[in-house]
């Protein structure tokens, strides 16, 4: 176990739909990243937050947003859900911003959009 | 945009062979990490290899870091049902996101 939570574990939404998946970080990590795990591929990286602000995003839309909180757990916000977007969503939290430190992972959401 | 290439994309092996993955980038590394997701789980890091031509080993596991740092390899010898699961390679990129290859699925018939 990593020490990071993810809750839900699994959704089930429709189309247009909004959705809020949430990360509690390993203790005393100030950096969280977001993927997305389509089924079959590799994670893809949504965007990371260091210490309440945004520091990096990937190739995703706006409706993808996020926030970090002062205890450094993090919300995503999916907006007009689609179906391409039903995916396993994966946090990641780590000590530092740092690129040698150590990502680990949650046990991720499964979001199914019908 | 920087890109991880991972070949291959399955390996059937019968336990007790060996098994290897590779994986490529077209730009210089600055480091590589290793990932292994069981089916339906979460991706597990495994070890991160930052010096160039480095190797380490994990009991059966042997990582290696091309001279070059644009490749590395994972090789396990001896595979056992437990290996079964996909191995990512992942690489940071400058803006500091990981980066990670399509990963190989690894069966293991016993």
């Amino acid at each position: 176990e990593t020490g990071v939570t993810q809750s839900p574990t699994h959704l089930i939404k429709t189309r247009g739909q909004q959705v809020t998946l949430r990360c509690s970080s390993q203790s005393g990590h100030n950096t969280v990243s977001w993927y997305q795990q389509a089924l079959g591929q590799g994670p893809q990286f949504i965007f990371q937050y260091y210490r309440e602000e945004e520091n990096g995003r990937g190739n995703f839309p706006p409706r993808f947003s996020g926030l970090q909180f002062p205890n450094y757990s993090s919300e995503l916000n999916v907006n007009a859900l689609e179906l391409d977007d039903s995916a396993l969503y994966l946090c990641a939290s780590s000590l530092r911003l740092s690129s040698t430190d150590t990502q680990y992972f949650g046990p991720g959401t499964r979001l199914t959009v019908l | 945009g920087q890109q991880v290439m991972q070949i291959p994309q399955y390996q059937h092996v019968q336990e007790g062979e060996d098994f290897t993955t590779y994986c490529n980038s077209s730009t210089t590394l600055s480091n590589i990490q290793w990932y292994k997701q069981r089916p339906g789980g979460h991706p597990v890091f495994l070890i991160q290899l930052v010096k160039s031509g480095e190797v380490k080993k994990q009991k059966r596991l042997t990582f290696q870091f091309g001279e070059a740092k644009k490749n590395s390899s994972l090789h396990i010898t001896a595979t056992q049902t437990t290996d079964v699961g996909t191995y990512f390679c992942a690489a940071y990129h400058s803006t500091g996101k990981l980066i990670f290859g399509q990963g190989t699925t690894l069966q293991v018939k016993p």
